[in-house]
């Protein structure tokens, strides 16, 4: 069965400092990766996803990502967090298999960006 | 584009009541919506799936006859708690989809905005 590991349920950092929380998954097909950011008390917003193509994807708020399929991973990254960028972030994959593909959700890590 | 919507962002019911949400997709066709649930500082559980004009698929320990969907339109999906309890309370998030698009674009899921119902 497909699933997804956050490796990090808190990770804390100071402003301006780069930040990377880490994504792996397991599958033995192809998979669609997806990374959310959810504002407290707000629904669920894309950060970025990868479909095909590149393995670097950029996304909004200077976040990027890179799909790394030999060691199962889409770790998320930011070279210089904000105040703003304080949030849950969580990974999710989905496989290609059958019409109801669900998406398999990470655990999330909180992300505390302090001044 | 792809927008989804949900009525009402919050609502508060007493015991025994039942109450309906209503998840919208704004500028797109929905054949398949998700309804999940959330509790606090936890990550999504998946309630159910539902295609559009077909009876909605049940996650394993999920109660179809409480959490009733309804997916009738292209647009529209509605879950509604049927005689909510205190322990029903939760953040409740609907996402939608376009399993026609070909390749990647048929998998993204886009999500609403979430309902917070308390139940006194």
């Amino acid at each position: 069965a497909q699933s997804v590991t956050q490796l990090d349920s808190q990770v804390p950092v100071f402003e301006e400092a780069p930040v990377e929380l880490r994504c792996n998954y397991s599958s033995s097909v192809s998979v669609y990766l997806f990374w959310y950011v959810q504002y407290p008390n707000q629904g669920l917003q894309l950060l970025l996803k990868y479909l095909s193509g590149s393995t670097l994807v950029k996304g909004i708020n200077g976040f990027e990502a890179e799909f790394n399929k030999s060691q199962t991973s889409f770790h998320l990254r930011k070279p210089s967090v904000h105040i703003s960028d304080t949030a849950e972030y969580f990974c999710a994959v989905t496989v290609n298999a059958g019409n109801n593909r669900k998406l398999i959700w990470g655990l999330g890590t909180s992300l505390a960006v302090n001044p | 584009g792809a927008v989804v919507s949900q009525h009402p962002s919050r609502v508060i019911c007493k015991s025994g009541t039942s109450v309906k949400i209503e998840c919208r997709s704004l500028d797109f066709q929905a054949t398949t919506m998700f309804w999940y649930r959330q509790f606090p500082k936890k990550s999504l559980m998946l309630m159910a799936t539902s295609n559009e004009g077909s009876k909605a698929t049940y996650e394993q320990g999920v109660e179809k006859d409480k959490f009733l969907i309804n997916h009738a339109s292209l647009t529209l999906s509605t879950l509604t708690v049927t005689s909510a309890h205190p322990e029903d309370s939760s953040f409740y998030i609907c996402s939608a989809r376009d399993s026609r698009l070909a390749g990647g674009g048929g998998n993204e899921q886009f999500f609403g905005p979430g309902t917070r119902l308390t139940v006194l």
